[in-house]
């Protein structure tokens, strides 16, 4: 069955520095792949969308890439700030008319 | 402002009684979703409506029942059949299904006393 694992639960890193975020996906080959920032108790909101066709992304200070042969989506944010802190969720498309979501990571950017 | 509304935030149930969580949006998108966050699990699809008077199930269902009767109302009942039902529900809205961006709503935390 499809396996969608986000690299780490917790994610601590430097005001300034660039925070990566890794999302692998397994037996499945998904048509596009979004990401979404939630903070405690809120909905989630969405960041961006990648398509399979598409190596990299980028809005602002973030940047997506999606490796299809590694199964992989990289989330980039360079310039990290305390405003940052989130757990940021990944969703791969996991049919016609769903979306399998991560577990998700949470950024604590330290000033 | 155009947006998401779920009500209410947080919401405490006895055991084998019914409760329905409100979704209303004016974003005037035809798709809805309701999904269920537990801790340590990502969100799963409940139910799922693209079009007014039609709903699909999604992958955890059992328990559950939605009427999509307006286009900017999805109200989700849990039911006394639903084994687990505390946890933080969240309904969204999008255009064009999930390939495009989802709107969510601040989601409802139901209590099971």
């Amino acid at each position: 069955s499809q396996k969608i694992e986000q690299n780490s639960e917790a994610l601590n890193i430097q005001e300034g520095k660039t925070a990566t975020l890794t999302c692998n996906y397994t037996n499945y080959s998904p048509a596009y792949l979004q990401w979404y920032r939630q903070d405690p108790g809120r909905g989630p909101v969405f960041l961006l969308l990648i398509r399979e066709n598409e190596k990299e992304k980028r809005k602002e200070r973030l940047k997506v890439t999606f490796d299809t042969t590694l199964k992989q989506s990289l989330f980039h944010i360079t310039a990290s700030q305390p405003a940052d802190s989130a757990t940021y969720l990944c969703a791969p498309q996991g049919g016609a008319n769903n979306l399998f979501f991560g577990t998700g990571t949470r950024l604590t950017v330290i000033p | 402002d155009g947006g998401i509304t779920q009500s209410p935030k947080y919401l405490f149930r006895k055991e084998g009684q019914n409760v329905t969580l409100s979704c209303e949006q004016n974003l005037n998108h035809d798709a809805m979703y309701w999904y269920r966050q537990d801790p340590g699990q990502g969100l799963r699809l409940i139910y799922y409506s693209q079009i007014v008077n039609d709903f699909q199930k999604g992958d955890i269902a059992e328990g559950y029942s939605v009427s999509r009767e307006k286009k900017e109302s999805f109200p989700l009942t849990v039911t006394s059949a639903q084994k687990n039902p505390t946890a933080f529900y969240l309904c969204a809205s999008s255009v064009t299904g999930h390939t495009g961006e989802l709107f969510f709503g601040e989601g409802s935390r139901l209590t099971v006393l």
